[in-house]
């Protein structure tokens, strides 16, 4: 069936590095995406969004890119922090309600 | 400005209990939706509404029910708790289709 999901369940990224978190998407009419951050204990954040029309979208630190040839997604944070750690869900919009990937957890290490 | 308030934070059931856990938002937003998510399951939704007065059923709807009297209250029912409910509750609200959610800091509920 169709679906949102991220290639790694969990992603090491050092101090300071640029991480990349990936997402692969099955549903071709998608139009929309989303990143979001869930640090321990708290809700899902939003992160950044990005548009079919789109093929990058730049914010604080972030950038998210989609391929839309191979159906790929994925989310560039520059400079990777400690308050970076946590667990990333990319997200498809479909109809009326969102579609959440499993998570990447990413791990600072110093 | 509070965004999405969820209560309670925390609650532990016996086992047939019933209870009803309360999401409100004030962004005037239309849609409102409730999420459980287990350990490595990711997010499921169990219902959703995308209007006062309207709900529909998400991916686990099963020993749920929802309500939606007023456009900034949706409520999370659970009639009779089984252990297999145990779960952290997520309630997220959006302005419209294709619109970043707001969700709540959750409920995290343990029924025994």
């Amino acid at each position: 069936g169709e679906s949102v999901g991220l290639h790694l369940p969990t992603l090491s990224v050092q101090e300071g590095d640029n991480s990349i978190i990936n997402c692969a998407y099955s549903n071709s009419a998608s139009d929309y995406f989303i990143w979001y951050k869930q640090e321990s204990g708290k809700g899902p954040q939003f992160i950044i969004d990005i548009r079919s029309n789109m093929d990058k979208r730049q914010g604080q630190r972030v950038t998210v890119l989609l391929n839309k040839t191979v159906k790929h997604l994925s989310l560039q944070i520059a400079a990777t922090q400690p308050g970076d750690s946590a667990v990333y869900f990319c997200a498809e919009w479909r109809a009326q309600i969102i579609i959440f990937g499993k998570g990447t957890r990413l791990h600072i290490l110093p | 400005n509070a965004g999405v308030t969820q209560t309670p934070k925390f609650r532990v059931l016996k086992t047939g209990q019933s209870m009803t856990l309360l999401c409100a938002q004030d962004m005037n937003h239309e849609y409102m939706y409730w999420y459980r998510q287990d350990p490595g399951m990711g997010l499921r939704l169990i219902h959703y509404s995308v209007g006062e007065g309207t709900t529909a059923k998400g991916e686990v709807p099963d020993g749920y029910n929802v309500s939606r009297l007023k456009k900034q209250n949706f409520l999370l029912g659970l009639e009779s708790a089984a252990p297999s409910q145990t779960s952290v509750y997520f309630c997220a609200s959006s302005p419209g289709t294709a619109y970043g959610y707001t969700f709540g800091s959750g409920t995290r509920l343990t029924v025994v």
